[in-house]
């Protein structure tokens, strides 16, 4: 219950095309729902995150779509450049105190020019 | 800006040494963690803490144990280091106890066990 899974594990998307990563869970108690993104040598650092209440967030290229009765949500990234070759983490935690961050297995995302 | 920062990028040690890894924030945020970081299994909490003196178990405590004596400091120990904890080793920081905040990381460190 405590699990999120993350697929595909790696991908690779044309500069320009869509790149979609997918994400399920089971614990109904979660409402917190981020994207990391993470550089070769860097730590993961926020790019998006959602929560519940919402179906769709967008910030700039990065879109999560959220489908509570699925229990799952995905990362579109549109217009795909070079620049957004990274591992992606979806994670997911409740509200409540004691509650920390449920990460997936990441995705490997390589934006070939 | 955040900065979470760790005392070293690159460690090499020997099977059995005691190994300590630092990690210091500058925001003072009362959440702190260690995850283990391996191709495949993506980022494992190791342990976490939510103030000064106070830890909690994450999904992979054996073989390691933390210290928090100050707000800004988190310190990672492995007691015997052994070959099977060699890995990526990564230090956050959040603002609230609860979910649903931001998890600042700091750049890593890349233990290796001989």
């Amino acid at each position: 219950q405590q699990q999120v899974k993350q697929s595909p594990q790696s991908l690779i998307v044309q500069k320009g095309g869509i790149s979609i990563i997918n994400c399920a869970y089971e614990n109904t108690a979660f409402d917190y729902f981020p994207w990391y993104q993470q550089f070769p040598g860097k730590g993961p650092a926020l790019l998006i995150a959602i929560r519940p209440d919402v179906s769709e967030k967008k910030e700039g290229r990065f879109t999560i779509s959220f489908n509570k009765s699925a229990k799952q949500f995905s990362l579109h990234i549109m217009d795909s450049q070079p620049g957004d070759s990274a591992t992606y983490f979806c994670a997911a935690s409740g509200d409540q105190a004691g509650t920390a961050l449920i990460f997936g297995k990441g995705t490997t995302l390589s934006v070939s020019s | 800006d955040v900065k979470v920062t760790q005392s070293s990028r690159y460690l090499v040690k020997r099977t059995g040494e005691k190994v300590f890894l630092e990690c210091v924030q500058d925001m003072d945020h009362e959440n702190m963690f260690w995850y283990r970081q391996d191709p495949g299994l993506g980022l494992r909490l190791i342990y976490f803490s939510y103030d000064v003196k106070m830890k909690e178990k994450g999904d992979i405590p054996e073989g390691y144990s933390v210290s928090r004596e100050k707000k800004e400091r988190f310190s990672l120990i492995l007691e015997s280091a052994s070959t099977n904890q060699t890995s990526m080793y990564l230090c956050a920081s959040s603002f609230n106890w609860a979910g649903g905040y931001e998890q600042f990381f700091g750049p890593g460190t890349r233990l290796t066990v001989l």
